[in-house]
């Protein structure tokens, strides 16, 4: 049974500052995602991480994948407060309902 | 439309009422979710429909949950008697096949009294 773990769950960082968020997932996952969520609204996609070694950017963010060590990373890079919001990561295992989600990483950049 | 669309976005119950929630996913999306988010917390499963199969009910807290999906298209979520716990936002989301990214709906925060 896959399950998703994130780390921190609660992040507090200064703006301009670069840091890390963690998601290990259990068992075989081919594919990963990361959605974020602002407080009081849903959640929106930012990547989709296809293959082991694949990276992709975004603005300020940056998503990895290591299929082998069953490892992705989002770095976030000279913070600023727009970004603060929760991220949450999802693997996608090979039955039923398909995603499993990450508890989430609640991000406060502060100025 | 262009989204996931969900309603009512507020519901607000009394304790042992049935409520019904709706989500219209969008158009030609074969795999529709429903998820359950807590106060501060992160997305818990119920249910999932895709194309024709059967759905994974695996998720459902209890037999007082159920969920259907008309034509393919629309789904609603019914809750009987709904209990205090019952109260979260309930995110229902679609993707056009299998393991595509989701698209959330802006959900319905659920208050039982």
């Amino acid at each position: 049974e896959l399950k998703v773990e994130q780390n921190p769950l609660f992040l507090s960082m200064q703006e301009g500052k670069n840091y890390t968020i963690y998601c290990n997932y259990s068992t075989t996952s081919d594919r990963l995602y990361w959605y974020r969520q602002d407080p009081g609204k849903s959640l929106e996609s930012l990547f989709v991480l296809l293959s082991n070694g694949a990276v992709k950017q975004e603005g300020r963010l940056m998503a990895s994948l290591d299929t082998k060590a069953r490892l992705s990373t989002l770095h976030i890079t000279a913070a600023v407060h727009d970004l603060s919001a929760t991220y949450f990561c999802a693997g996608a295992a090979n039955y039923g309902q398909n995603f499993v989600f990450g508890p989430g990483t609640r991000l406060s950049v502060l100025p | 439309g262009a989204g996931v669309s969900q309603s009512p976005s507020n519901k607000v119950t009394e304790k042992g009422k049935d409520v019904e929630l709706r989500c219209d996913p969008i158009s030609g999306h074969t795999a529709l979710y429903w998820y359950r988010q807590s106060l501060g917390q992160g997305l818990e499963f119920l249910i999932y429909f895709q194309g024709n199969s059967a759905p994974d009910k695996s998720g459902l807290p209890s037999d007082r949950f159920s969920a259907e999906r008309t034509g393919g298209s629309v789904s609603t979520l019914t809750i009987q008697r709904t209990q205090q716990e019952d109260s979260a936002v309930y995110l229902c989301a679609s993707s056009f096949i299998v393991r595509e990214k989701l698209f959330f709906g802006s959900g319905t925060q659920l208050s039982v009294l």
